[in-house]
């Protein structure tokens, strides 16, 4: 069974400021899907920012960009230019890109606070 | 952008009475599930379902658990008998079924608690 862990519980950034959630994961298969999900106080889930395995290019959306790498087995989120709507729960997640596996397994969670 | 619905956004039940949550996911998408978060832990797949059955569940999804598509727009989760543990946020997802890294949509979610 694949395993997702985020080692952080908490951090803070400095408005405008970048700053770096880790995510490692644990697969015996080699394509897969990760994801970056974002969870504000309102508590809905939303896609920050996905991945393709079999993509050496590091995936970005606007102020969101990635470090993938595979032979690591980790994942990490930066965030550049923060901004105060930036402050969430954070949630790495994985999917196996095997048959009609469709499951996420999430991490447990990085509570992001973004200082004035 | 189009969401996902759920009702109620709260619901209190006593132990043991029956509860279905509701959902209304995005009406082209092909996918549903139901993941749940009991509080300070992590996001749990329950269910996802596709062409009118159940593709894939997890050990928590047990007899206790059941998913229907009544009329072709409500997804619900029903859990026939509730017990304390099953106190949690439950969230409904959906998505358009064209490639599995295809973007999930949840909705707001509904905090169960269980008296």
């Amino acid at each position: 069974a694949q395993t997702v862990t985020q080692s952080q519980p908490e951090m803070s950034v400095q408005e405008a400021e970048t700053v770096t959630l880790s995510c490692t994961y644990d697969t015996s298969e080699s394509d897969y899907y990760l994801f970056w999900y974002k969870q504000p106080p309102s508590r809905q889930m939303i896609l920050v920012i996905r991945q393709e395995a079999y993509k050496q290019q590091n995936a970005t959306e606007n102020r969101f960009s990635v470090n993938f790498q595979k032979a690591a087995k980790s994942f990490s989120l930066k965030i550049s230019d923060s901004q105060l709507g930036d402050a969430a729960m954070y949630f790495c997640a994985y999917r196996s890109a095997h048959g009609s596996a469709r499951q996420l397994t999430f991490g447990s969670g990085t509570q992001l606070t973004v200082l004035p | 952008e189009p969401e996902v619905t759920q009702t109620p956004s709260h619901q209190v039940t006593q132990m043991g009475q029956e509860v279905i949550l509701r959902c209304v996911p995005i009406s082209n998408h092909l996918y549903f599930y139901w993941y749940r978060q009991i509080l300070g832990q992590k996001v749990e797949f329950l269910v996802s379902f596709y062409n009118n059955e159940i593709s894939e569940k997890s050990e928590i999804f047990d007899d206790q658990f059941s998913v229907e598509r009544p009329d072709g727009s409500n997804f619900t989760l029903k859990i026939r008998s509730t017990k304390l543990e099953d106190s949690a946020m439950y969230f409904c997802a959906s998505s358009e079924g064209i490639a599995t890294n295809e973007k999930l949509f949840f909705g707001s979610g509904t905090q169960l608690s269980v008296l």
